[in-house]
């Protein structure tokens, strides 16, 4: 089954970069029509969509974030790596690695459980 | 400031109906395919609705989803207090060339 599990540091320093690894099961990160986001949700507020990486290594940003965020794969390890640098408190959220289920009509299919990061001196 | 907008909550009593809206524009709704999903708190967000109006296998039918240019909606029929979740619309945004999302509904099953 399609399982994606979120991993890294629950708590980080403001300035420091914060690095994510979203690990898939169940289907491969070169399959042709998916591909897999990052979507947070800070605390009391919406889900706020970071970055997704398709197949062809194609990637997408946040316009607010984008200066800040970087995305990448490993096919041969099943990872999809986020790596946000100069957090701030703000960055306080969970994190969310999601599968596209088709990325012509943009869905996501399957998502991991989330991980909370704090950020805080 | 979410670029899809949603009413901030919705509610209705158990075994009646209620939808939730969601606006954008040409860029996002108005050109590309919505989805919904249910958000319980400390879970994981889950699919609702791909593709304007397509239910997932294992999601029951008294979801539906719809599309009308730059808006979609939600329906929920045959509420039961197990629906009370946050509910998110989401797409892409062919200007932003990003994902988007709304700002979230609440639902109360009163």
């Amino acid at each position: 089954q399609v399982t994606l599990k979120e991993s890294g540091p629950v708590l980080v320093k403001p300035t420091e970069t914060l690095t994510l690894t979203c690990a898939v099961s169940g289907f491969s990160l070169s399959s042709t029509t998916m591909g897999v986001s990052w979507i947070r949700q800070s605390p009391g507020k919406a889900l706020e969509w970071l970055a997704d990486i398709s197949s062809n290594d194609e990637k997408s940003y946040s316009t607010s974030l984008w200066s800040r965020l970087t995305i990448a794969m490993d096919t041969s390890k099943s990872q999809v790596v986020l790596t946000l640098t100069n957090v701030d408190p703000v960055d306080t959220a969970t994190y969310y690695c999601a599968r596209i289920g088709r990325s012509f009509t943009y869905y996501f299919d399957f998502w991991g459980q989330g991980i909370l990061v704090s950020v805080s001196s | 400031q979410s670029v899809l907008t949603q009413p901030p909550s919705v509610s209705a009593s158990p075994g009646q109906k209620v939808t939730i809206s969601c606006s954008g524009r040409y860029s996002n709704i108005g050109n590309n395919y919505v989805s919904w999903y249910q958000h319980l708190p400390g879970t994981a967000p889950k699919l609702l609705i791909y593709e304007n109006n397509k239910r997932p296998s294992g999601i029951p039918d008294r979801f539906s989803g719809s599309k009308s240019g730059t808006s979609a909606t939600l329906a929920i029929t045959g509420l039961q207090t197990g629906d009370e979740a946050d509910y998110y619309c989401g797409g892409w945004d062919s200007s932003l060339s990003a994902g988007v999302f709304g700002g979230g509904t609440k639902l109360t099953v009163l």
